[in-house]
């Protein structure tokens, strides 16, 4: 059982590129989200998708758009990347079944905007 | 944005010491999860605590769900050097109709053998 897989791994981008970071989970979840990770400041919600077909902006959206392609799959693209966007990105996805959610996470993805 | 107060920041301790960590909000949360990250993975979920005063195991570690509901805490008990990671708080909160989770900073842990 994979649970919640992210790609890549690592990342390297010159300023100003584009790409996107992808995640899928297989254990028919249907919410999903985007978080990153800095140091000191623990993880911080970016966008989430609460159900297929519906995505919503989280804490820091600036700069992200995201694509829930299904119920499986949720993107992430960054248009022109930035160096303020050098941070690890995890994808992690939920149930939805109220009485005990919990939040199951990706591996990561270690970006750097140079 | 909205965080979670999480203390300590990063603890030195001896392997065989048990450990304490908390973290407090100023908002009201009916679910608080505890989760671990390894270098270069995600976090993992520990514990998960529903009502408050609610107090869960899961092995040495157990966690409180404080009466304020703006409140929890870890213990770990007679660690061992696997149990070197960052440690996150979470409280979860409904929002329009979609549940949301607020995280700690994270608490460092370091064991030495």
């Amino acid at each position: 059982n994979a649970g919640v897989t992210q790609t890549p791994k690592f990342q390297v981008l010159k300023t100003g590129q584009s790409m996107t970071l992808q995640c899928a989970q297989d254990m028919n979840h249907n919410s999903m989200y985007w978080y990153r990770q800095d140091p000191g400041m623990g993880l911080r919600l970016i966008y989430y998708s609460a159900s297929e077909g519906t995505t919503d902006k989280g804490e820091v959206p600036n700069g992200y758009n995201v694509s829930r392609l299904n119920k499986r799959e949720f993107s992430l693209r960054l248009e022109s990347a930035a160096p303020s966007q050098t941070s690890v990105y995890f994808c992690a996805s939920s149930p939805r079944r109220r009485a005990n959610e919990k939040l199951f996470f990706g591996s990561g993805t270690q970006l750097s905007v140079l | 944005g909205q965080q979670l107060n999480q203390s300590p920041q990063s603890m030195f301790i001896q392997e065989g010491e048990d450990v304490s960590m908390n973290c407090t909000s100023s908002s009201i949360f009916n679910t608080w999860l505890w989760y671990k990250q390894d270098p270069g993975e995600g976090p993992v979920l520990l514990i998960a605590l529903y009502k408050a005063g609610e107090l869960t195991s899961n092995g040495r570690l157990t966690a409180q769900f404080g009466i304020t509901r703006k409140d929890s805490f870890l213990n770990i008990s007679a660690s061992i050097p696997s149990d070197v990671g960052i440690y996150f708080c979470a409280g979860r909160l409904l929002t329009s109709g979609t549940y949301k989770y607020i995280f700690g900073t994270g608490t460092r842990l370091k064991v030495l053998a």
